[in-house]
């Protein structure tokens, strides 16, 4: 069984770099058919999508985040990673990693998160 | 970002019926996933595709969808099915890009 955990420093300061490391363990990082996402959800609110990333290196993002956020993999440790920059208060939230899968069948297209991490939380401080 | 649109809250009686839903343009062309959220807790997958469960999760969850609308229903609710219910799918208005429904609070009396 796939199982997911972030890391990442726990405080960083506002117009500066929040960087958070996925590592999967349990199965293939590797395999075809899954995506790397990032979500986050600032406290007592909902969740948000930050973006994705497939084995390939191909990325998509959240168009409200998308100048700031970089997503990358690193296949040799069995991790994703997330870079946002220039973080302000309203980054502050936990910020959870999550496999999706995605395929067609017969209904149409299917795509979902079957794992996700425990979450990190991150606060950005003046 | 295009929304997807679920009611703040819901109550049930234990034991009774209780319909979640999920209002979006792009449930017209593609199915919703569903994830349950307890407070300190990372979501749970509960209903993916045209209404599949993981295997964990009992068969009182159902998912559904109509027009511009997912739902999820829980018939027979139990105590521990008191949590937060997300909605998710394509945003319509951007190309490849997912969003989240803004989240139901479930509260089982």
């Amino acid at each position: 069984q796939v199982q997911l955990q972030e890391s990442g420093p726990g405080l960083v300061k506002a117009s500066q770099t929040l960087s958070l490391t996925c590592v999967v363990s349990g199965d293939s990082f590797t395999s075809g058919g899954y995506y790397w996402n990032w979500i986050r959800q600032p406290a007592g609110k909902g969740l948000e999508w930050i973006g994705r990333v497939y084995i390939n290196g191909n990325t998509n993002y959240n168009p409200s985040l998308k100048s700031r956020v970089t997503l990358s993999l690193d296949t040799s440790k069995n991790q994703f990673s997330l870079r946002l920059t220039s973080v302000t208060a309203a980054d502050t939230a936990v910020y959870y990693c999550a496999r999706e899968i995605e395929y067609y069948d017969n209904t149409g297209y299917v795509s979902y998160y079957d794992s996700w991490g425990r979450g990190a939380l991150v606060t950005v401080t003046s | 970002s295009s929304e997807l649109t679920q009611d703040p809250t819901v109550s049930v009686a234990l034991g009774q019926t209780v319909r979640v839903t999920c209002q979006g343009d792009s449930l017209r062309n593609y199915y919703a996933s569903w994830y349950q959220q307890r407070p300190g807790q990372a979501p749970v997958l509960v209903i993916y595709g045209k209404n599949k469960r993981p295997s964990e999760i009992p068969d009182r969850f159902s998912g559904s969808r109509s027009g511009n609308t997912a739902t999820l229903t829980i018939t027979g609710a139990q105590a521990e099915d008191e949590a937060d219910y997300y909605c998710h799918s394509w945003d319509s208005s951007v190309n490849r890009a997912y969003v989240f429904g803004t989240g139901t609070q479930v509260t089982v009396l």
